[in-house]
Parts: structure tokens; sequence; C-alpha cells
């Protein structure tokens, strides 16, 4: 199976920071990458997919790039709303769709 | 309006069979790919199995030979049929609708998730 890193497992930030959060596969899986983001006790949330096509209605301060093996998913100004694990997840393989380990956002 | 409701968790012992249920409104289970995701208590999403809308399952290792992934055309029904429980299997299971868009396999709808757990 494909594994997916992301990185770092937790960061810290405040209102108004860029947040970058990196996600590696350990073999080439061309842009079949999608962002999830997750608040405590609810369901995911698609936010990107295809590496870097914004899903409908998601705000365009959210953005994703690369492609091959590495991605990187990018918040550009930090709101409120915005503290919560975010998680990766290739599409390449599809008999197997893994997710990375998450990366948590708290608040600085 | 899409909507995804789970069903059938709860508190078995090792060893013991459970079956969960995702009642699916909106759109035609058959008509799309359905999959099921879990979360381990304080722990990331790990994907558990997925059915296409042609019929052909697949699923995680871990599950392997002990999960079985299927739906009612009729109810417009997901269902996850687990045997064999272990304590590693204690996790909100959700499920989730999968689109394909730019031939990217993404799940665009999850449930509320439900909640099994398997404990002695």
């Amino acid at each position: 199976d494909i594994q997916m890193t992301q990185s770092p497992s937790s960061l810290s930030a405040s209102v108004g920071d860029r947040v970058t959060i990196t996600c590696r596969a350990s073999q080439s899986i061309s842009s079949y990458l999608n962002w999830f983001q997750q608040k405590p006790g609810k369901a995911p949330k698609l936010l990107i997919y295809a590496a870097s096509t914004l899903q409908s209605g998601v705000p365009s301060r959210f953005s994703g790039s690369g492609s091959g093996t590495d991605f990187t998913l990018t918040i550009s100004s930090l709101q409120p709303e915005d503290f919560a694990t975010y998680y990766c997840q290739q599409s390449h393989s599809t008999l197997a769709l893994t997710f990375g380990g998450g990366t948590k956002v708290e608040i600085k | 309006e899409v909507q995804l409701v789970e069903s059938g968790g709860g508190l078995l012992q090792p060893g013991g069979s459970l079956r969960l249920s995702c009642a699916a409104s909106g759109f035609t289970v058959s008509s799309n790919y359905m999959s099921w995701v879990r979360q381990a208590p304080g722990k990331g999403l790990e994907w558990v199995s997925i059915i296409y809308s042609g019929g052909s399952t697949y699923y995680a290792d871990s599950v392997k030979g002990r999960f079985t992934i299927s739906r009612d055309n009729s109810k417009n029904t997901l269902y996850l049929q687990m045997n064999s429980l272990r304590a590693e299997d204690t996790a909100v299971y959700y499920c989730a609708r999968a689109d394909v868009e730019m031939a990217t396999v993404l799940f665009d709808y999850w449930g509320q998730g439900t909640v099994v757990t398997v404990s002695s």
C-alpha cells in the first residue's frame, strides 16, 4: 500500500498567520491527492481534491499544490474557525485509499 | 440534499459480529462509489472499504477477510458486516460517498458516524 506521511504532526499558530502543511507519498501518486479538515466530534470535510482544486464552498485562503510524491496545503491567513486537524489522502491506488496521519493546528 | 445516516454501532465482546448501516438520501447509492472510513479514539482516519458502482469491493489489509461491504439498492442503504471483531476495531465508523472528479476518487459527503466499541 501507498504510505502517506504528514508533517508536522502538530503546530501552533496565531490568527492571521500563513500555515503550511506537507504530505509525502511513499511512491508517485501524480496529482491524486485530497485534503480534509476535521473538527473535534465532527466528520471530515473535503477541502481540496486533485492536489489543487478547491472544493465548492471552501474559502479561497486554502490552497493546495504539488505532484508526484510531495504536496502542500497552505492556509494564507489563519482564521479562528481553521483550528482543526488536517488530513491528506491519496486516491492513486483506488484499491487502497490511504490517509496521512494528520496535522493538528492549534492556537498559539 | 445529500444525507448519510449511520446506525448499528454498539458495545460488544471480542470475536463478536455487528452490521453497520448507512441510509442515504438525495442520491442513489448504487450509482456511486461508497466507502467506510474509521477513526479510533484519539487517532487519525483509516480507510476501511469501498464498493464501486459496478459492485467491485476492496478492503484495507487490517479488515480483509473479516469485514464485508454491501448495499441494498431497494433501500438505498450501504452496509458493513463486521465479524471476528478485535479490540483494535474500536472506532467511530463513518460512511462516505466517493465521487470522481478529474479522475480523482474523493469523499465529498460523510455521515455523522457510529461508535463501535469492542471490549471484554
